[in-house]
């Protein structure tokens, strides 16, 4: 069984500041790692995927893969109010198929 | 594109009742999968599809539920007969050939089984 393990939160920070997301897995062998944003009430919506390990930034997003440890983590620097939502990880199946199994979500508040 | 599209938004109903659930995928796109979303157990794939045709229904909680894709622009996930545990939030979602890691989510459905 794949297991995808995250923070249920809710993880409350301060506009502005620097949120952590994280997530570990059980499958050593994934390949492929990404994170999705769910705003109540809304779909998920992929938001960052990484596939290398090290960092990938995108504007105030930045993903982090640390495959020997079996992490990934996502920091939102400058936290906004409009980032305020539910974070899936998701981690990429090995074997080929590649059908991604998801984490539970951390709720993340960014307080004014 | 329009993205996925599902039907209905929200479905309320009775226990023992049939419940059909339909999905329109992304045009182009080869893969479709169904989700169900709880508070209690997160978001579990319920079965997907490549080319129409079931790959992995091993989420698919008991015989109740049933899924099938017609064609490359419809699927349809049935339960019969619903029950009060069964409500959640359904997902579909769509992803090509070499991406199926990508997933593309429909809106989702809202079942509540009274």
């Amino acid at each position: 069984q794949k297991e995808v393990e995250q923070n249920s939160g809710p993880l409350s920070v301060p506009e502005g500041a620097i949120a952590s997301l994280n997530c570990t897995y059980s499958d050593r062998g994934s390949q492929s790692f990404f994170w999705y944003r769910q705003y109540s009430g809304k779909s998920p919506e992929l938001i960052m995927s990484i596939y290398s390990n090290g960092d990938k930034e995108d504007g105030r997003f930045t993903a982090q893969l640390n495959k020997a440890s079996q992490y990934v983590s996502l920091l939102i620097r400058d936290s906004q109010p409009s980032d305020s939502a539910t974070y899936l990880c998701a981690v990429g199946s090995s074997g080929g198929s590649y059908i991604p199994t998801f984490g539970r979500g951390t709720s993340l508040i960014v307080h004014p | 594109d329009a993205g996925v599209i599902q039907s209905p938004r929200h479905e309320v109903t009775e226990m023992g009742q049939e419940v059909t659930l339909r999905c329109k995928p992304i045009s182009g796109h080869d893969y479709l999968f169904w989700y169900r979303q709880t508070m209690m157990r997160g978001l579990e794939l319920l079965i997907y599809f490549n080319n129409n045709v079931p790959i992995d229904d091993s989420g698919m909680p008991e015989d109740r539920f049933s899924a099938k894709m017609p064609n490359a622009s419809f699927s349809t996930l049935k339960i019969q007969p619903s029950e009060p545990r069964d409500s959640a939030v359904y997902f579909c979602a769509s992803s090509t050939q070499g991406r199926t890691d990508t997933q593309y989510f429909g809106p989702g459905t809202r079942l509540t089984v009274l």
